[in-house]
């Protein structure tokens, strides 16, 4: 059974900051993995989606990369804003990508 | 694009009341939608997945009679949930996806269900 886990739980840092986030998958046989925010009482917005033949996507201020034999992702994210502030969610597809397993999410504060 | 809305985002009931939250593909044809549970503080959790017109696929746990699942269109899914209690109270996301995995799937607002 696919576990994801993402570390840290909770982040809080000041404007500005560079910072990683960390997702870590037990099965390493999958078919793609993508980054989600989730803002409060709200539904899930698409960051990143990695392919598994994949090493890295970027957009914007936001790069995530994919080391799929030790089952590792990290999210990084350049220059932190206030409106960064949220919960993301690292999820692994599997099924043809159609399945996600979703770790339990790092609740980011960016801080002025 | 790919805008995914998912309606109502709140509702409150009494207990042993069905509710019937909509789930829409606004600009994009949804081969696949899929129904998500999410209690407080903690991640999401798939519940079944539907094809349009094909049964839902439901996860293991989840009871199909109680979470009765409807894809008739490409565009529209419905999750109903039948003799609501308490414990039903949840968090209830959809998305859908235009095709296979290299299509990110799309989700909407969700909807907070509480059942007195």
């Amino acid at each position: 059974k696919q576990e994801v886990t993402q570390i840290p739980a909770a982040l809080s840092v000041p404007e500005g900051e560079n910072l990683v986030l960390n997702c870590s998958f037990t099965d390493s046989a999958i078919y793609n993995l993508q980054w989600f925010r989730q803002d409060p009482g709200k539904g899930l917005t698409s960051l990143l989606l990695i392919q598994s033949s994949q090493r890295e996507q970027t957009s914007g201020r936001l790069n995530a990369s994919l080391d799929k034999s030790s089952g590792r992702s990290t999210l990084y994210i350049a220059a932190s804003q206030p409106g960064d502030s949220a919960t993301y969610l690292c999820a692994v597809g599997t099924g043809g990508g159609n399945k996600l397993t979703f770790g339990t999410g790092t609740q980011l504060k960016v801080e002025l | 694009g790919a805008v995914v809305s998912q309606h109502p985002s709140r509702v409150i009931c009494k207990s042993g009341t069905s509710v019937k939250i909509e789930c829409r593909s606004l600009d994009f044809q949804a081969t696949t939608m899929f129904w998500y549970r999410q209690f407080p503080k903690q991640s999401l959790m798939l519940m079944a997945t539907s094809n349009e017109g094909s049964k839902a696929t439901y996860e293991q746990g989840v009871e199909k009679d109680k979470f009765l699942i409807n894809h008739a269109s490409l565009t529209l899914s419905t999750l109903t949930v039948t003799s609501a209690h308490p414990e039903d109270s949840s968090f209830y996301i959809c998305s859908a996806s235009g095709g296979l995995g290299d299509q990110p799937q799309h989700f909407g607002d969700g909807t907070r269900l509480s059942i007195l």
